[in-house]
């Protein structure tokens, strides 16, 4: 029953290092989010994509690319992995809000999330 | 860009009912109300939506007055294994979202 699928639990990298962190979901939604999550800092959003090749800057998007070439998979990229970039990486995905709503749930799906430690 | 402002924590005993209010000033006609239920290592659980009145499902019930500028999620009986951060996020259409630092439950017994 897993929906959004993250290709990794844990992961340990070395600084420098180009790291890909892939995010998977099935439910053929528009939107899909790459956010981090840091004690005390809550949920911040890195990338955001409401369609195929399509990105946007969350808040906090330096030292961070993205690329998403096919709808259902979204991937995140550091491009020199440095050791603030340790932290909880989780992905998710919702539906586009059309203008006429409905009963769709348009609530985010989550990833169960990805521990990157960079050493 | 719908910004939400929750407190930052909330005590409650077994057995009783919590409500946790979220205040989305700016939230736009479009815009529906989504809530989320995290515990600690695990990604965000939505919980419930909804778009104005009275919403209830199996595990909560929301409540939007006519205004729609806040929201309030209300728990049933909590139990020991309903101590969590609660995210309120109000999505739609294309904007970016953003989650505030969330409502952390602790219920104590």
């Amino acid at each position: 029953d897993v929906k959004v699928t993250q290709s990794s639990r844990y992961l340990v990298k070395r600084t420098g290092e180009k790291v890909f962190l892939e995010c998977v979901q099935d439910m053929d939604h528009e939107n899909m989010f790459w956010y981090r999550q840091d004690p005390g800092l809550g949920l911040r959003l890195i990338y955001f994509s409401y369609d195929v090749k399509m990105k946007e800057k969350g808040d906090i998007p330096e030292g961070y690319s993205v690329s998403r070439e096919k709808k259902e998979r979204f991937s995140l990229i550091l491009e020199s992995a440095s050791t603030n970039q340790t932290s909880m990486y989780l992905c998710a995905s919702s539906p586009y809000l059309s203008r006429t709503g409905g009963n769709r749930n348009y609530g985010y799906t989550f990833g169960s999330g990805t521990r990157l430690t960079v050493v | 860009l719908a910004k939400t402002t929750q407190p930052i924590s909330m005590d409650s005993y077994e057995g009783q009912e919590v409500n946790i209010t979220c205040s989305h000033n700016n939230i736009a006609t479009n815009d529906y109300i989504t809530w989320y239920q995290q515990f600690p290592s695990q990604g965000p659980r939505f919980i419930i939506q909804g778009y104005k009145t009275k919403v209830t499902n199996e595990v909560a019930s929301l409540f939007i007055p006519a205004d729609r500028k806040s929201s309030t999620l209300s728990l049933p009986r909590v139990s020991l294994s309903d101590t969590a951060v609660y995210y309120c996020l109000v999505v739609g259409g294309y904007q970016k979202v953003t989650f505030g630092t969330g409502t952390k439950l602790q219920v104590i017994p």
